[in-house]
């Protein structure tokens, strides 16, 4: 059971790049997010997903796209890098019981755009 | 007004100490609640749940105020091995999930 999987775990970019960050979970559970994380601040919700073939913006959805096709995978899609996605990017997924969804989040991705 | 507010430390506490931190959140719709922990460069990881009842796991003791809107985390005996930083997470009940900026906590011997 290898939990949250994420490829690449680095990456460096050139500004106008395109890229997609891979995310893959074995735990069946519904719910998959993309978070990003800035230096010093916490994590802003970019998109997530409650089930395969629906997604919804979060926080700072601007700049990324996904898709759901599958219970176990959630790509994020960088179009036309640019400098500000310089981030660490987490992917994480949660199970449902009533209102509890914690969340169990994967390695994490080094993302450079220069 | 940020969605979920934190104190915004840092913290800098003896071993021993017992130190307490404080999370408010904004949307009254929220449905559950968490605290993460988070080491230098790792991904956050689950610390525990916080229920209206309060919940205490260990040295750790979470409580949850739904009429001000205000969690907290306390922490007792602190260790060197508690240093991290401490993440507030509301979640509304259609699994959108927002974090708080966390509060770096340091523990010295």
């Amino acid at each position: 059971n290898a939990g949250v999987t994420q490829t690449p775990k680095f990456r460096i970019l050139k500004i106008g790049q395109s890229m997609t960050l891979q995310c893959t979970q074995d735990m069946n559970h519904n719910y998959m997010y993309w978070y990003r994380q800035d230096p010093g601040m916490g994590l802003k919700l970019i998109y997530y997903s409650v089930g395969a073939g629906i997604t919804d913006k979060g926080e700072v959805p601007n700049g990324y796209n996904v898709s759901r096709s599958t219970t176990e995978d959630f790509p994020l899609r960088l179009e036309l890098a640019a400098p500000s996605q310089t981030s660490v990017y987490f992917c994480a997924s949660s199970k449902t019981t009533g209102v509890s969804y914690e969340q169990y989040f994967g390695p994490g991705t080094r993302l450079t755009v220069t | 007004r940020k969605e979920v507010e934190q104190d915004p430390g840092p913290f800098n506490v003896p071993e021993g100490a017992t130190v307490a931190f404080n999370c408010t959140y904004s949307n009254s719709a929220s449905q559950s609640f968490f605290w993460y922990r988070q080491d230098c460069r790792k991904e956050p990881k689950l610390l525990m749940s916080v229920y209206s009842s309060g919940n205490e796991d260990g040295r750790f003791t979470a409580q949850l105020n739904r009429a001000s809107q205000y969690i907290s985390l306390l922490i007792r005996d602190s260790k060197l091995s508690d240093s991290a930083t401490y993440l507030c997470v509301v979640n509304t009940n259609a699994g959108k999930s927002t974090f708080g900026d966390g509060t770096t906590l340091t523990v010295k011997p």
